[in-house]
């Protein structure tokens, strides 16, 4: 599987600043997602990260609060705007992959405390 | 609302013991339905995968589907403390992309 790796890892925020978070794949995968998994919760998918067109939001997440990059087929980012304390979360990004191109594969997350 | 349920645990197991672990999905038409193990502090990590209804094995796994009863399961032969984790059961959906959802998770204890 690709080797994914996102910056930050984690960090802490004062609220109504934003965050860019950067998620590189170290091969080319057609598909990117991001994930925010809040304390003591299951991952709840924010959006598909489309190269060369905007990104696909899941319900009750909109571009305005996590606008997403997708440059190019090993690299996104997603931004969380104007931050509250309910952002505090995981945010995780995930490729498709696999030998049936069939599963998905996730980055070791980053950790957002806003205060 | 399409769904999947997971009993949030925690399982405890003793050493050597078999784990069972359950999930059940509402969207019927779902195909694809993935195990994924959770250390405390860390992402999710894909252990298992199933389309067909079965069995399927993987060393100590062995994931259990029957779309007729819409539920998946996971079993761990010679339960490990290393196992001590959430496991978090995924379906992917139909019809939107390549999106899935997961459900809450099943900590497991395995205790020495």
């Amino acid at each position: 599987s690709a080797v994914i790796s996102q910056k930050p890892s984690r960090d802490i925020c004062q609220r109504g600043t934003s965050l860019t978070i950067q998620c590189q794949v170290d091969s080319q995968v057609t598909m990117m997602f991001w994930y925010r998994q809040q304390p003591g919760q299951s991952l709840t998918l924010i959006a598909t990260a489309n190269q060369g067109s905007e990104a696909t939001y899941e319900s009750g997440f909109v571009i305005d609060k996590f606008p997403i990059s997708r440059p190019n087929l090993t690299f996104s980012t997603l931004t969380v705007s104007n931050m509250s304390p309910e952002d505090s979360s995981i945010y995780l990004c995930s490729v498709q992959g696999g030998l049936s191109y069939n599963e998905q594969f996730f980055g070791p997350g980053t950790r957002l405390t806003v205060l | 609302q399409k769904e999947v349920e997971q009993n949030s645990g925690p399982l405890s197991v003793p050493e050597g013991a078999i784990a069972s672990l359950n999930c059940t999905y509402s969207d019927r038409g779902s195909q694809s339905f993935f195990w994924y193990r959770q250390y405390s502090g860390k992402s999710p990590e894909l252990i298992m995968s199933i389309y067909s209804n079965g069995d399927k094995e993987d060393g100590r796994f062995t994931a259990q589907l029957n779309k007729a009863s819409q539920y998946v399961s996971l079993l761990i032969r010679d339960s490990q403390p290393s196992d001590s984790a959430t496991y978090l059961c995924a379906v992917k959906r139909q019809g939107q992309g390549f999106s899935f959802i997961f459900g809450k998770g099943t900590r497991l204890l395995v205790k020495p």
